[in-house]
């Protein structure tokens, strides 16, 4: 059984450059998130959807960065006009039953680490 | 604000040694607390989940114990391997089912011969 896939797992971009990251959900999973996790911390939440919608981005630290799920399975990340501030690891995870209850634990892909040089 | 405390940042232990990882949190309300396993280059895997109710819960050679009163966690390995090698990180929910979870920073753990 696949788990969480993303890509590329590395990404070394030039700043003002536009990328855009992907994340496979396991497959029949609710849920999808996307954290962004500096070396040493803890990930941080971007935002997340259930099915194709999104349901809160209140993480996303400004309007360049954007996601979406349009057929509520595969997810991409856009940031444009990229910064260098903007280098992280960007992990996806994804969960079976969505949020209105339960453990639902969130399983979580193998990352994106983002270079901005 | 909801924070997640991990001690220590990083261990170093000899193969076959037992060890023990602590977890503070300030998450309130609480929900329920998950042990992860976070191997190099790979995603954090869920060890334990803990509710409010359970004092302590076990996965092979993992034993997770949670004192709801001081907020305290901790993360026991028995008998360490070397494939124990990774980043334990302990994650907090406020509410059941929610996506916002409380991570803690993590803590290295290196096995060696």
């Amino acid at each position: 059984g696949a788990g969480v896939s993303q890509s590329p797992r590395y990404k070394v971009t030039k700043r003002g450059q536009d990328v855009a990251l992907r994340c496979d959900p396991i497959s029949g999973h609710v849920s999808l998130y996307w954290y962004r996790q500096a070396l040493g911390q803890g990930p941080e939440f971007l935002t997340y959807f259930n099915y194709e919608a999104q349901q809160d981005k209140s993480g996303l630290p400004n309007d360049r960065f954007s996601a979406e799920r349009p057929e509520g399975s595969i997810s991409t990340l856009t940031i444009q006009r990229t910064e260098q501030r903007d280098s992280a690891m960007y992990r996806c995870a994804s969960s079976q039953y969505g949020t209105s209850g339960g453990a639902n634990e969130q399983f979580f892909g193998p990352g994106t680490r983002l270079t901005v040089l | 604000k909801n924070q997640v405390e991990q001690s220590p940042q990083s261990l170093i232990i000899l193969e076959g040694k037992n060890c023990t990882l602590q977890c503070n949190y300030t998450v309130s309300p609480f929900s329920n607390l998950r042990w992860y396993k976070q191997d190099t280059g790979r995603g954090p895997v869920s060890l334990t989940i803990m509710t409010f109710s359970e004092n302590t819960k076990s996965n092979g050679r993992y034993t997770a114990t949670l004192d709801a009163d001081t907020k305290q966690s901790s993360l026991h390995i028995t008998a360490s391997q070397l494939s124990d090698s990774a980043s334990y990180i302990c994650v907090v929910s406020a509410v059941a089912g929610s996506y916002q979870l409380t991570f803690g920073k993590g803590t290295k753990l290196s096995v060696i011969p």
